[in-house]
């Protein structure tokens, strides 16, 4: 089983720019998240969802978007690139009872 | 809302030598995960502890969850230089044992000296 992937590993973004990080998960979990990984802070939760069509926001959700249209894919959109938004990314999924599945992160650079 | 407080934030011990990272929780812990990242790399899962007392062992590591205390320990024994990385614990403020939102400590940077 590929597990969760995140696809891409590295980005630069010009400020202002838009993208969007790619998550997907072949272990039919319900559960999925986005971290943001900062020096030093841990780990903050941005978003999270339950369900396909079900999301909710975290801790630090200004700035990012998500979907959850079907129950393999998560995607974390990124309209307005700010330099706050420095960080390592990290997608992660579970299921009932069991420890959280994290995806390898993408690392983005906005400058 | 609950938050949890590793210590230390880093730790350099010589290989072989034996060490202790906590986790200390605000708030009332009913189950805690424990993960350790290495270096530019995503999160391994190392153990779950979901009862107080409870203890869990894993080749050279031990955890252990103390509900009264609201804090879990890992100890790892005669470490090695694979064991370097980042260690992290995670909580569920909502345990309901269904999976829900994590929150992480800040982490405790180990590193191992040949």
């Amino acid at each position: 089983n590929a597990g969760v992937t995140q696809t891409p590993k590295f980005r630069i973004l010009k400020i202002g720019q838009s993208m969007t990080l790619q998550c997907a998960q072949d272990m039919n979990h319900n559960y999925m998240y986005w971290y943001r990984q900062d020096p030093g802070m841990g780990l903050k939760l941005i978003y999270y969802s339950v369900g396909a069509g079900i999301t909710d926001k975290g801790e630090v959700p200004n700035g990012y978007n998500v979907s959850r249209s079907t129950t393999e894919d998560f995607p974390l959109r990124l309209e307005l690139a700010a330099p706050s938004q420095t960080s390592v990314y990290f997608c992660a999924s579970s299921s009932q009872g069991d420890g959280y599945t994290f995806g390898s992160g993408t690392r983005l650079t906005v400058v | 809302s609950q938050e949890l407080e590793q210590s230390p934030q880093s730790l350099i011990v010589q290989e072989g030598k034996n060490l202790t990272i906590n986790c200390t929780s605000s708030k009332t812990l009913y189950g805690l995960y424990w993960y350790k990242q290495k270096y530019g790399e995503g999160l391994i899962f190392l153990m779950m502890l979901q009862k107080g007392g409870e203890e869990k062992s894993h080749e050279k590591i031990t955890a252990k969850l103390d509900e009264k205390k609201q804090q879990s320990s890992l100890h790892i024994t005669a470490s090695q230089p694979s064991h370097a990385g980042i260690y992290l614990c995670g909580a569920d403020p909502l345990w309901r044992n269904q999976g829900g939102k994590l929150i992480f400590g800040q982490g405790t940077e180990l590193s191992v000296k040949p």
